[in-house]
């Protein structure tokens, strides 16, 4: 099971986001991901192997963590970076988070 | 890419089956997964399968006995049937492709969805 906290962030544009995601036992780094997902859109890819930047995704997000926490961090908002954020694990079966709304 | 269709409305116990066209990658090779959000809900998992080669196919416990996951890699499409729907199923349903190569496990490439409604 994986557990995000908090369930909700309010923040201003320009400030930090710190994004947990708990696991329930410990999981191998590189079946971890996050992902974004804004209203009426399909989720994005942000982070996989926990701490790896994908493709496009711009510096101020980064991932870090290991065994059975595991962190999305926004160095500083832009306004469409309020979004709903999801943690991913890839095992047995494949377990997301509850997610976390970054919102204004 | 990744695209869906077949999404609609359905009644209590009916059927639907979606399917997934994949273009831009050795689909053969591909892992692809469906995972499903109800209306202002999070992420759920709903089935996996890989290549036919490896010939592995797993399904969420929600809809284990109930759905069907299958590919046609001369179609390079991936279907999912899903019979005896209930309200619960009611979600836009993704299908994205499960990317191993890196040695990392994760959803590299998603769908823009499809819409299943089940009511009467």
């Amino acid at each position: 099971v994986l557990t995000q906290s908090p369930g909700t962030l309010s923040l201003s544009p320009g400030e930090r986001a710190t994004l947990s995601c708990r696991s329930s036992q410990s999981v191998s780094s590189s079946f971890l991901a996050w992902y974004q997902q804004t209203p009426g859109r399909a989720p994005r890819l942000l982070i996989y192997g926990a701490s790896i930047r994908a493709t496009g995704i711009p510096g101020r997000f980064s991932g870090s963590g290991s065994g059975t926490d595991f962190t999305l961090t926004i160095s500083r908002l832009e306004r469409e970076d309020f979004a709903v954020y999801y943690c991913h694990h890839y095992g047995d079966s494949i377990t997301f988070g509850g997610g976390t709304k970054v919102e204004i | 890419q990744v695209e869906e269709s077949g999404g609609g409305l359905v009644k209590p116990g009916g059927s639907l089956r979606l399917s997934c066209a994949v273009s831009g990658l050795t689909f053969s090779h591909a892992w692809m997964t469906w995972v499903r959000q109800a209306p202002g809900k999070g992420l759920e998992w709903v089935a996996l399968i890989k290549s036919q080669a490896m010939g592995t196919i797993t399904y969420g416990a929600p809809v284990e006995g109930r759905f069907t996951i299958s590919r046609d890699d001369s179609k390079n499409t991936v279907y999912l049937h899903m019979n005896s729907l209930t309200s619960e199923d009611t979600a836009v349903y993704y299908c994205a492709h499960v990317d191993t190569n890196s040695g990392n496990y994760f959803l590299g490439q998603w769908g823009q969805g499809t819409l299943v409604i089940v009511s009467s």
